[in-house]
């Protein structure tokens, strides 16, 4: 079985940098990916890492340790518009993916 | 703007109905899935397929029953649907079920039942 978890909510302001962290229990694991989803609308993906260490992409980064079983999504420079929550998902098997519970993050001025 | 689309957006139907759920996509992705997502929690993987054929069944009851005409498109048909199905179903592609293949996700079809 899978179990994912993540924080349910975090608060920071714009500008600052934020890390939402993401822990894993899974069998055949073959990828954690981060994604984005706005309330009402459809998830988007913003981060892929297989490999251990640092992934990074403009003002996103996501980290993975597999012997930690350990994740972390690395915002930097907040907007107002990264208000969302931020889904992270273990890719098992045949590119299934087992989603966390999602951590809504709001962005205060 | 999605390049998943999904129709319609939202539907409310009755216990005794039978309405379809239909998706698609044009970016020649061969792996289309049906996710289950009630709300403030996480998406849950109903169907898998692969090649336009029925590769995983997540344990989902068989009033749910997914259909893939054609590469691009995907459905999902109901009947007899308990309240408890009320949700928003998500559908979404990737270039095949090779691991690591990011998923795109349709906005997804807003269901309530009566």
């Amino acid at each position: 079985g899978q179990n994912i978890d993540q924080p349910t909510e975090m608060t920071a302001t714009e500008g600052a940098i934020v890390q939402i962290n993401c822990t894993y229990q899974t069998s055949g694991f073959n990828g954690l990916f981060w994604y984005q989803q706005h309330a009402g609308e459809a998830p988007t993906f913003l981060s892929y890492n297989v490999l251990d260490g640092l992934e990074e992409k403009g003002r996103f980064s996501s980290f993975l340790s597999r012997s930690k079983g350990y994740s972390y999504l690395l915002l930097k420079e907040l907007q107002m518009k990264d208000s969302a929550s931020y889904l992270c998902a273990v890719g098992t098997g045949a590119n299934n993916l087992f989603f966390g519970t999602g951590t809504r993050l709001t962005v205060i001025p | 703007d999605t390049e998943v689309t999904q129709t319609p957006k939202h539907l409310v139907m009755g216990m005794t109905n039978k309405k379809s759920l239909k998706c698609e996509q044009h970016m020649g992705h061969r792996a289309m899935y049906w996710y289950k997502q009630k709300a403030k929690k996480p998406p849950e993987l109903m169907f898998v397929y692969s090649y336009e054929k029925l590769s995983i069944n997540e344990s989902v009851p068989s009033r749910f029953s997914p259909e893939c005409p054609n590469s691009s498109l995907l459905n999902l048909h109901l009947h007899a649907l308990q309240p408890e199905d009320s949700a928003l179903y998500l559908c979404a592609s990737s270039q095949d079920q090779a691991a690591g293949q990011p998923q795109h996700f349709g906005d997804g079809t807003r269901l309530s039942i009566l």
